[in-house]
């Protein structure tokens, strides 16, 4: 079992959609967990991190994190042609500086004018 | 925001030459560096680990002779691929997070580069 299981889509949704990208985990001592968005040919960019469980929201973007089922999720609302990206899961033992990110596969999302 | 700068973004090289990638963080200092690579429609799988002033630490299965890494400043981590041959074409990001920061601030990547080996 992979430490951290992804769904590489792809996902395709008509603008305005609500969009819903998971990822599950094994590893119960991950505590930070991220999302990253790449765009093609582009390194990733963060969009969203948390730390242990509960839920951030940022503009469109929410994150949760559910610890108790080793799930995380991020939530898009109203999606713009603009979202069509990668987006990638990561998670991190610790949050020192020196500590390495396990990422996902990645889910490519493609917004539909 | 911290910003790093990788370069070269696209390289084509003949089989047996060496290729080097260079990381740089250009407004911030970096003693941890980490170098990806990635296929396509493949997640980014970690390399190794660049530590200003020591030497690398190299995930199980990744040839350090080959994947050759300096970490020769707090702001600058090269990554050379000796004697590339064209299973080494990929793509190869570099990351970075300025020193002393929470991980709110999450680590910056480089815009990535192509290797092609033909």
């Amino acid at each position: 079992q992979k430490e951290v299981e992804q769904d590489p889509g792809p996902l395709s949704v008509p603008e305005g959609a609500i969009v819903s990208l998971n990822c599950t985990y094994s590893n119960s001592a991950f505590q930070y967990f991220m999302w990253y968005r790449q765009y093609s040919r582009k390194g990733p960019e963060l969009l969203m991190y948390t730390y242990s469980s509960g839920n951030k929201e940022d503009g469109r973007f929410t994150a949760q994190v559910d610890k108790s089922s080793k799930y995380i999720s991020l939530f898009i609302r109203d999606s713009q042609p603009s979202d069509s990206a990668t987006y990638l899961c990561a998670m991190s033992v610790s949050g020192g500086s020196n500590y390495k990110l396990t990422f996902g596969k990645g889910t490519l999302l493609t917004v539909n004018p | 925001g911290a910003v790093v700068s990788q370069h070269p973004s696209r390289v084509i090289c003949k089989s047996g030459t060496s290729v080097k990638i260079e990381c740089r963080s250009l407004d911030f200092q970096a003693t941890t560096m980490f170098w990806y690579r990635q296929f396509p429609k493949k997640s980014l799988m970690l390399m190794a680990t660049s530590n200003e002033g020591s030497k690398a630490t190299y995930e199980q299965g990744v040839e350090k002779d080959k994947f050759l890494i300096n970490h020769a400043s707090l702001t600058l981590s090269t990554l050379t691929v000796t004697s590339a041959h064209p299973e080494d074409s990929s793509f190869y990001i570099c990351s970075a997070r300025e020193m002393g920061t929470g991980y709110n601030y999450g680590y910056t990547f480089g815009s990535g580069t192509r290797l092609t080996v033909v």
